[in-house]
């Protein structure tokens, strides 16, 4: 139980184009969705993290016009990363805490490469 | 966010030997997760300790807690080539807030 299907799973596109990454709980209701950018070879650090009906919150550094983060339901939030440059490259992962439980739960994350 | 640290960052082992990585943490914790990352692939959980706790067993899976040094450790025994991985440790300040990850830990299983 507890699943945060995350799609696509990678996707390649053109420089000044948007994507759009969704991460769906299956399972159970996802208030909070935290959205991670992780480089090749470093760790995962935090870009913003999303609340269902309300703005999402940015971390320092984090343009959110940019990225533009949706939670619309309780169930998806999205992450658009908007004209995107090939900076932008990235994995990109979705986690949501599973309160009922305890702990996380991590989408299987989007490899994002910008030519 | 604030970052932990891990130690060593790369470590290559033979099969059947021990490998033990650290994480050290600068805030206080509800919790420390372990979790091991493939390469190019997401996340799987595999072990998490609570701050009131020093020690948990899981297979072949041991990790320690010292909230007075803020540290951790993951042993992992008898090491087989499939456990070769990226290792990382997460803590939360509260149940359900933001995770903040250590810097990662690469191991090399050889066969």
């Amino acid at each position: 139980g507890a699943v945060v299907s995350q799609h696509p799973s990678w996707v390649i596109c053109k420089s000044g184009t948007s994507v759009k990454i969704e991460c769906r709980s299956l399972d159970f209701q996802a208030t909070t969705m935290f959205w991670y950018r992780q480089f090749p070879k470093q760790s995962l650090m935090l870009m913003a993290t999303s609340n269902e009906g309300s703005k999402a919150t940015y971390e320092q550094g984090v343009e959110k016009d940019k990225f533009l983060i949706n939670h619309a339901s309780l169930t998806l939030s999205t992450l658009t990363v908007t004209s995107a440059h090939p900076e932008d490259s990235s994995f990109y992962i979705c986690s949501a805490p599973r309160t009922s439980r305890g702990g996380y739960t991590f989408g299987s994350g989007t490899r994002l490469t910008v030519v | 966010s604030q970052q932990g640290e891990e130690d060593p960052q790369a470590l290559s082992i033979q099969e059947g030997e021990n490998a033990t990585m650290n994480c050290s943490y600068k805030t206080s914790i509800n919790n420390l997760q372990w979790y091991r990352q493939n390469s190019g692939r997401g996340l799987v959980h595999l072990i998490l300790i609570r701050s009131n706790e020093r020690e948990k067993h899981s297979g072949r899976l041991r990790v320690t807690l010292d909230t007075s040094k803020k540290s951790s450790s993951l042993l992992i025994t008898a090491s087989r080539a499939a456990d070769t991985a990226s290792y990382f440790c997460a803590t939360d300040e509260t149940s359900g807030s933001r995770l903040t990850f250590g810097e990662g830990t690469q191991l090399t299983v050889n066969p």
